[in-house]
């Protein structure tokens, strides 16, 4: 069955990074585009950029542009997602999602969440 | 940039019909998905392009599409269909997509 496995919570100072990982199983790695999706506490969900895991190429939110950067590693089915110069306001669950089969948008498969919080 | 636009809150009594609205200059052109989320878990996918249904979603939740709007209909609430509904789609480009504020449905 698809699955998409997230790494732990993280505890971040404000001005640093943070990489999320995203496993992918069940499923041909490179044949479905990943999004990730942020959720601040209490908040809507919040679209912040794609990745081809073929090709690699990428495509981010005008808002992360500059602080965002999306990776993969196909060996390991593996997806990341990297903020950086975190603030207090980065605060958030980042969810990976799977993009439907044949189509460009939508999806359909979710990973279970990070929680990054961001204090000094 | 590009909103898409939910009511906060619907509230329904069990057995009755909801329905949830989306707006969106671009929804003529782009498809709309939506998704259901109970607290502390994940999204799930409960209709995509318009109006199919995925594997395993009950046939009470249809979707539909009118000009710049999508309709998400619950036929016969039922208890555990309290939760919160968001759409998406992408902008007329298909460039970069969106989410709605959400909706959150009250089953009373």
């Amino acid at each position: 069955q698809v699955q998409l496995v997230q790494s732990g919570a993280e505890v971040k100072k404000p001005g640093a990074s943070v990489k999320v990982s995203c496993k992918a199983s069940g499923y041909t790695f490179t044949s479905y585009d990943i999004n990730w999706v942020r959720q601040a506490t209490g908040q809507g969900l919040e679209w912040m950029g794609w990745m081809n895991p073929n090709s690699g190429n990428t495509g981010y939110a005008q808002k992360f542009q500059g602080r965002v950067t999306m990776t993969r590693n196909t060996s390991i089915s593996t997806a990341y997602m990297e903020l950086s110069s975190l603030r207090s306001e980065d605060t958030a669950v980042y969810y990976c999602a799977r993009v439907i089969s044949g189509s460009s948008s939508g999806f359909d498969y979710w990973g279970q969440g990070t929680l990054v919080t961001v204090s000094s | 940039s590009y909103e898409l636009t939910q009511p906060p809150s619907v509230s329904v009594s069990p057995g009755q019909t909801a329905r949830i609205t989306c707006s969106g200059d671009a929804l003529p052109k782009q498809y709309a998905y939506w998704y259901q989320q109970k607290p502390g878990q994940a999204p799930v996918l409960v209709i995509y392009k318009d109006s199919e249904r995925p594997s395993g979603i009950p046939e009470r939740f249809s979707g539909s599409s009118s000009g710049t709007t999508v309709t998400l209909t619950i036929s016969g609430v039922q208890a555990e269909d309290e939760a919160d509904y968001y759409c998406q789609s992408a902008d007329s480009s298909g460039t970069y997509e969106v989410f709605g504020g959400g909706t959150k449905l009250t089953v009373l």
